[in-house]
C-alpha cells in the first residue's frame, strides 16, 4: 500500500521567504506526483504535476522536484506571499489516476 | 465550463437513511474518482472509474455504490448511512490517465 508523508503538518513563515515543502512516499512505482492547494472550505487545486520520468516540473514561483529513487518530492515557493497561505497536499498516482494523498503542510504566510 | 460540480453542498442525515451525493462534469473527461477527507486522515480514494460503464473499487468502498452510465455523471450512493461516513466528499476528474486532475468543491456530510 502507497503511504505518502508530508512534514511539517504546519509551518509559518515571513513574507518574501523560500518555502520548502516536502513530502516522501515508499511505493516508488508510480505514475506521477502531483502537488494541489486547499483553501479552507474549498476544494482542490492542481498546482504542478511531474511524471515519473521526470526531475523537475515549474510554473511561476513554484517549482516541483523528483527522486524516484529515494522517494522524494520537493515543492519550492519563491519569495512568499501572504496569498500563499493554504494547506499544501502532494499525492502519489499509483495508475488508473488513483492518487495516495498526503495529509498537508498548512502553511502561513506572515506579513 | 462549468467544471467539476457537486450537489449537495452540505447534508444531515440519520442513522440508516440513504442517499446518493451527485457529480458531474462538463469537460469530456474519462476518468472520475471520489474522495473522502477526514481529519487526521487525508484523502483517501473510495471508487473510481476509467470510463463509461466501468467501475473499481479504491481503499476505501465499504458502505458506498457508484455506476457509471454517462461520460458526464458518476454519483455516488450511500444505502445505509453510519455515523462513521460523516465527512467531507470529494469528486475529481480528468481527461486521460496520467493528467492533472480537476476537484468539486466537495460535500460536507454529517450523519447523525
Amino acid at each position: 500500500k502507497q503511504e505518502v508523508t508530508q512534514i511539517p503538518a504546519a509551518l509559518s513563515v515571513p513574507e518574501g521567504e523560500n518555502l520548502v515543502l516536502n513530502c516522501s512516499f515508499t511505493d516508488s512505482a508510480i505514475y506521477n506526483l502531483q502537488w494541489f492547494r486547499q483553501d479552507p472550505g474549498k476544494g482542490l487545486t492542481s498546482l504542478l504535476l511531474i511524471q515519473s520520468s521526470q526531475r523537475e516540473q515549474t510554473s511561476g514561483r513554484l517549482n516541483a522536484s523528483l527522486d524516484k529513487s529515494s522517494g522524494r518530492s520537493t515543492l519550492y515557493i519563491a519569495a512568499s506571499q501572504p496569498g500563499d497561505s493554504a494547506t499544501y497536499l502532494c499525492a502519489a498516482d499509483y495508475g488508473n489516476n488513483r492518487l495516495a494523498f498526503g495529509k498537508g503542510n498548512q502553511v502561513v504566510v506572515i506579513p | 465550463n462549468a467544471g467539476v460540480t457537486q450537489t449537495p453542498k452540505f447534508q444531515v442525515l440519520k442513522t440508516g437513511q440513504s442517499m446518493t451525493l451527485q457529480c458531474a462534469q462538463d469537460m469530456n473527461h474519462e476518468y472520475m474518482s471520489w474522495y473522502r477527507q477526514d481529519p487526521g486522515m487525508g484523502l483517501r480514494l473510495i471508487h473510481y472509474s476509467v470510463g463509461a460503464g466501468i467501475t473499481d473499487q479504491g481503499e476505501v468502498p465499504n458502505g458506498y455504490n457508484v455506476s457509471r452510465s454517462t461520460t458526464e455523471d458518476f454519483p455516488l450512493r450511500l444505502l445505509s448511512a453510519a455515523p462513521s461516513q460523516t465527512s467531507v466528499y470529494f469528486c475529481a476528474s480528468s481527461r486521460y490517465s496520467n493528467q492533472p486532475q480537476h476537484f468539486g468543491d466537495g460535500t460536507r456530510l454529517s450523519i447523525l
